[in-house]
């Protein structure tokens, strides 16, 4: 398997615009999770879904933030409009539940590094 | 206060030294620990779970917990250049895991 998968690797942007950032899990797992990793906030969960649907978005920092997931392979993480505030490296990952005691493992993709000038 | 605090480092030893992480934390509903291992502009990846006070071990690691203190500890053996890297503390309520609470990270760096 590729392991979770992540586009773009990097975005610039301008304050302002529209940014949006794609995961495609892992084929087979049904959660997925978008977290952000600052150097003052450190990784922080946003969102989770299960099954494609959204279970908690309480990370959500503001109305700015936008999470979806169409489909079992592809979720979208959109901010509108961006700030500076905004920059940072976004993480999505995913995980199969756990069946028989087995030990749920998220696994996260390589990131998206953002900045917003 | 955050709730899991954990020291940024950084943190720069010898090859062979014995490494040890450390993190703190004030909820007491904390019941599962787990060690990431983050390497430079990658996603973080599962080192050590652990669920209960005690110590595990896993080769050339071991995850220590101390739920009366809410202190959890990863040393490292033997350390290596390869161990280079920011590590996670995270933990969870529920064992499913899911709703991560992570540290801030340190960052290690043995030197050969």
């Amino acid at each position: 398997d590729a392991g979770v998968i992540q586009s773009p690797r990097h975005e610039v942007t301008e304050m302002g615009q529209e940014v949006t950032l794609r995961c495609k899990p892992i084929s087979g797992h049904d959660y997925l999770f978008w977290y952000r990793q600052t150097m003052m906030r450190g990784l922080e969960l946003l969102i989770y879904f299960n099954n494609n649907v959204p279970i908690d978005d309480s990370g959500m920092p503001e109305d700015r933030f936008s999470a979806k997931m169409p489909n079992a392979s592809f979720s979208t993480l959109k901010i509108q409009p961006s700030e500076p505030r905004d920059s940072a490296v976004y993480f999505c990952a995913s995980s199969l539940k756990s069946r028989g005691g087995e030990r749920e493992t998220q696994y996260f993709g390589p990131g998206t590094r953002l900045l917003v000038l | 206060q955050k709730e899991v605090e954990q020291d940024p480092g950084p943190l720069s030893v010898p090859e062979g030294a014995i490494v040890s992480l450390n993190c703190t934390y004030s909820n007491s509903a904390f019941q599962y620990f787990m060690w990431y291992r983050q390497y430079s502009r990658k996603g973080p990846e599962l080192l050590m779970y652990t669920y209960s006070s005690g110590n595990k071990e896993d080769g050339r690691f071991t995850a220590q917990v101390d739920k009366s203190s809410k202190y959890i500890s990863l040393f490292i053996r033997d350390s290596q250049p390869s161990d280079s890297a920011t590590y996670l503390c995270a933990m969870s309520v529920g064992g499913s895991a899911r709703q991560l609470t992570f540290g801030s990270g340190t960052q290690l760096t043995v030197l050969p």
